[in-house]
């Protein structure tokens, strides 16, 4: 069936970069997806990758997508404290009528 | 320019009671889905509807739920007779129709607490 599995937990200091990993298993998703999730908040969506694409930069983020190994990765640059959150990697089903998420990797942003 | 909005943002319930969980998508989306978030896990799709039409509701539980999005209103997801293992955040996501899922925006979420 589709899964999406993420490390649950990184920690890193104000100013490092962030790689946060994911790997799923529909290699027939159009997209693959990147959601954050603040405390009490719903999710947002931070940026997407297209199935066709290797790699996809947006100022201080950038996906990586290895589809011969079902690797999607999402780096930080310059993390600051205000990225502190949960991180969901999603795919979508095979129907395309629904997204699956990973458990989310919690980030956590030391000053 | 209003997002999803879901009422209410926290809701406790004893068991047996009935929850009502409402969702207003972003004005002109047509689409709306409804995900469920366990504690420490990820979301779990439940239901996609569209107005006065479910079109996938594999993830609903057999029993006790149901969601509608009628002509008029919100989006309703009804919780019949709750039970202590249906605590959990409810969020809805809405999308124009053209995009789907491709471009879900999310609610705030319900957190429902059944006692």
């Amino acid at each position: 069936g589709e899964d999406v599995e993420q490390s649950l937990f990184l920690s890193v200091r104000e100013g490092d970069s962030s790689v946060i990993n994911c790997t799923y298993t529909d290699s027939s998703s159009t997209y693959l997806y990147w959601y954050k999730q603040e405390p009490g908040a719903g999710l947002q969506l931070l940026t997407y990758i297209f199935s066709n694409m290797d790699m996809k930069q947006d100022q201080r983020l950038t996906v990586l997508l290895n589809k011969k190994d079902k690797h999607l990765s999402l780096r930080i640059a310059d993390t600051q404290t205000g990225d502190s959150a949960i991180y969901f990697c999603a795919e979508s089903t095979q129907a395309g009528t629904a997204l699956i998420f990973g458990k989310g990797t919690t980030l956590s942003v030391s000053s | 320019n209003a997002g999803v909005m879901q009422n209410p943002r926290h809701l406790v319930r004893r068991r047996g009671q009935e929850a009502r969980l409402r969702c207003s998508p972003v004005k002109g989306h047509s689409h709306v889905y409804w995900y469920r978030q366990l504690p420490e896990e990820g979301l779990k799709f439940m239901v996609y509807l569209q107005k006065e039409n479910i079109i996938d509701e594999s993830g609903m539980p057999k029993e006790r739920f149901s969601a509608e999005f009628p002509k008029e209103g919100p989006s309703i997801l009804r919780i019949q007779q709750v039970v202590r293992g249906d605590s959990a955040a409810y969020f809805c996501a809405s999308s124009p129709p053209a995009s789907g899922i491709y471009e879900q925006y999310f609610g705030p979420g319900t957190r429902l607490t059944v006692t």
